[in-house]
């Protein structure tokens, strides 16, 4: 089944260190986002990429950083930088602009900072 | 710049009774789309309609129900004779045409009593 698979479901991360997380899809979607998600409040975008080996900066990238190597994976890299990384994080992929009929998304990585 | 408020950000009603979620959208863009997503408890976000700017018909889907109205810039989306399994998260959401980013609303968490 096509689909956008995002691991760890749940992660914990000590203060000062960074960590991946994971998407990747097999809907041979160009484009790919990183929101993230506050409890209460509505999704935020952080990266996004509408071809390979190329992004853009989102609303809220400062302390995040992302790579796009293959269509079918874009991992998020939370770095040290980001003081309040505790948030559910949500990847999507989406057909590119100008087709846009809509974004798919995966099942989140929980995040804390322990 | 585009933005999009849902102003009520918790309905709780007993099953069976309608409820209607209220999403208002700013844009300078003359064509765009206009989305709802469902967040159940799972968190994975659940496509639910997709508007563009220059269908102002409203819309049913079995329970389901969308008011357009492009001269008061709002969406609406009402549950007829809700159910327990509608209780989740209801996105609404803007991405101006040929666009690559959507804007989310904060949210509106519907809990459906039996």
């Amino acid at each position: 089944d096509g689909g956008i698979t995002q691991s760890p479901k749940y992660l914990f991360r000590k203060e000062g260190q960074n960590v991946t997380l994971s998407c990747e899809q097999n809907l041979n979607h160009d484009a790919m986002y990183w929101y993230r998600q506050d409890p209460g409040q509505g999704l935020r975008l952080i990266y996004y990429s509408q071809i390979v080996n190329d992004f853009q900066k989102g609303d809220i990238a400062e302390g995040y950083s992302v790579s796009r190597e293959k269509k079918e994976s874009f991992p998020l890299t939370v770095t040290s930088a980001q003081k309040n990384p505790t948030a559910f994080y949500l990847c999507a992929s989406s057909i590119p602009r100008g087709l846009f009929t809509e974004a798919f998304f995966g099942q989140g990585t929980r995040l804390t900072v322990v | 710049a585009q933005k999009v408020t849902q102003a009520q950000t918790e309905i709780s009603v007993v099953e069976k009774e309608d409820v209607t979620l209220d999403c208002v959208y700013e844009t300078r863009d003359t064509t765009y789309y206009l989305f709802w997503y469902k967040q159940p408890p799972s968190g994975e976000l659940v496509f639910l309609i997709r508007r563009n700017s220059f269908d102002e018909q409203n819309e049913i889907s079995g329970r389901y129900s969308w008011n357009f109205q492009k001269s008061t810039s709002s969406f609406n989306f009402t549950i007829t004779a809700s159910q327990v399994v509608d209780s989740a998260v209801y996105f609404c959401a803007l991405i101006k045409a040929a666009g690559n980013k959507l804007t989310f609303g904060g949210g509106t968490r519907v809990l459906v009593k039996p």
